[in-house]
């Protein structure tokens, strides 16, 4: 079965910054690849997606870049806020999501 | 209009109790889950059903039985609780099962058993 590989557990950068975030996964067959951002006692809401067809897509100061020949994903936040602080899960599958374990993004102002 | 509705938000009960928790999408997705995020964040997956079938069931104990009356509906009931049962479970729903779309969650239950 599908496994999601994210790093790092915790990053911490100072506003205004860049964050990237980095996920890889063992099934090639995998064609969707959604990111979620969940805030502290609320739910996961995805907040970008890339499908298999796609090496990268972008919105306002998130963008997700995928290289589907190494079996990774990445999420990058330009310019990041202190709103911009959660809790990020990036996920893989076919169509049956895998998560990653999650990454703690804290932004210092 | 909340579109993964779930009840209760807070479940607090003793060792032993059985519980439920209920689930409702009204956004017509075809297939609904169950997931459980523990202290640790990570979010693992229990359930999935797809038009009222049953189409994922991962290694979860027994005493946890899902019901699915309809599609816009799946409650999870919880017997003979543990304390290794606290946790926030978390509903989903998404449009098909054939292809890869994003998730809607529910708001969470905390469910604390002491």
């Amino acid at each position: 079965g599908e496994n999601v590989e994210q790093h790092p557990s915790t990053l911490s950068v100072q506003e205004g910054d860049s964050a990237v975030i980095k996920c890889t996964y063992s099934d090639s067959a995998s064609n969707y690849f959604p990111w979620y951002k969940q805030e502290l006692g609320k739910r996961p809401q995805l907040i970008i997606d890339i499908r298999s067809n796609v090496g990268e897509k972008k919105d306002q100061r998130i963008a997700v870049t995928l290289n589907k020949t190494a079996k990774h994903f990445s999420l990058h936040i330009t310019e990041t806020q202190p709103e911009d602080s959660a809790v990020y899960f990036c996920a893989a599958g076919r169509p049956r999501l895998v998560f990653g374990a999650g990454t703690i993004l804290r932004v210092k102002s | 209009d909340t579109a993964v509705s779930q009840t209760p938000k807070y479940l607090v009960t003793q060792m032993g109790n059985d519980k439920s928790i209920k689930c409702e999408q009204n956004l017509g997705h075809d297939t609904m889950y169950w997931y459980k995020q523990d202290s640790k964040k990570f979010l693992k997956i229990m359930f999935s059903y797809n038009n009222k079938e049953l189409i994922i069931n991962e290694t979860v104990p027994n005493r946890f039985s899902p019901k699915s009356p309809d599609k816009a509906h799946l409650n999870l009931h919880i017997n003979s609780l543990e304390l290794g049962d606290s946790a926030v479970y978390f509903c989903a729903s998404s449009q098909g099962d054939t292809y890869g779309y994003g998730y809607t969650f529910g708001s969470g239950t905390r469910l604390t058993v002491v």
